[in-house]
């Protein structure tokens, strides 16, 4: 069974601290996304990455790819309020055909 | 930038009851899903749809689920008989093409009673 495990699962920070969200994946793939989701809102892509040593910035958000490892990680770095969310990982796996399997997702509180 | 639309954006049902979702993909694309997250939970695959026909579904999707594309545009997901555990956010999805991005609707919360 394919698994996409995000940690941590909850994540606490101060403003203008630094962290990273973590995504593992148990099977071969080379298509990696991340979305953020607002509480009752819909999903809204963040990162497509594509290849392996992909490397994605869009302001204070950093995603990065490595498909030997299997990993993918998302670095906030001087975070604000405004980041606060829920971010998803989802990989598109090689032989499962075509879909997302999302990870259990991040859950990211930013204090003030 | 092009969406996704689903109605209704909230539905309430009692157990038992069929529900039909609807999704107006973006026009030029071809391949359409069908997603659901529980209430604090992670978001599911149910079932992908191409040329008219299901290309493949979740065990999640089994008798009580179907979809169609019926006038060409609509993309409707129906539950036939609802139960508790269906209460969930359903999203639908659309691309271009195999293995191009994503672009998810702005979701149906379905509620049943």
């Amino acid at each position: 069974e394919l698994k996409v495990e995000q940690n941590p699962l909850f994540l606490s920070m101060q403003e203008g601290k630094n962290y990273t969200i973590y995504c593992n994946y148990s099977t071969t793939s080379d298509r990696l996304y991340w979305y953020r989701q607002d509480p009752g809102k819909s999903l809204e892509s963040l990162f497509v990455l594509l290849s392996n040593g992909a490397v994605k910035q869009e302001g204070r958000l950093m995603a990065s790819l490595d498909t030997k490892a299997r990993l993918s990680t998302l670095h906030i770095t001087a975070a604000v309020h405004d980041l606060s969310a829920t971010y998803f990982c989802a990989v598109e796996p090689e032989e499962y055909g075509n879909k997302l399997v999302f990870g259990a997702g991040t859950i990211l509180r930013v204090k003030s | 930038e092009p969406e996704v639309t689903q109605t209704p954006s909230h539905q309430v049902t009692q157990m038992g009851q069929e529900v039909i979702l609807r999704c107006v993909p973006i026009s030029n694309h071809l391949y359409f899903y069908w997603y659901r997250q529980i209430l604090g939970q992670k978001v599911e695959f149910l079932v992908s749809f191409y040329n008219n026909e299901i290309s493949e579904k979740s065990e999640i999707f089994d008798d009580q689920f179907s979809v169609e594309r019926p006038d060409g545009s609509n993309f409707t997901l129906k539950i036939r008989s609802t139960k508790l555990e269906d209460s969930a956010m359903y999203f639908c999805a659309t691309q271009t093409g195999i293995r191009n991005g994503y672009t998810f609707g702005s979701g149906t919360r379905l509620t049943v009673v």
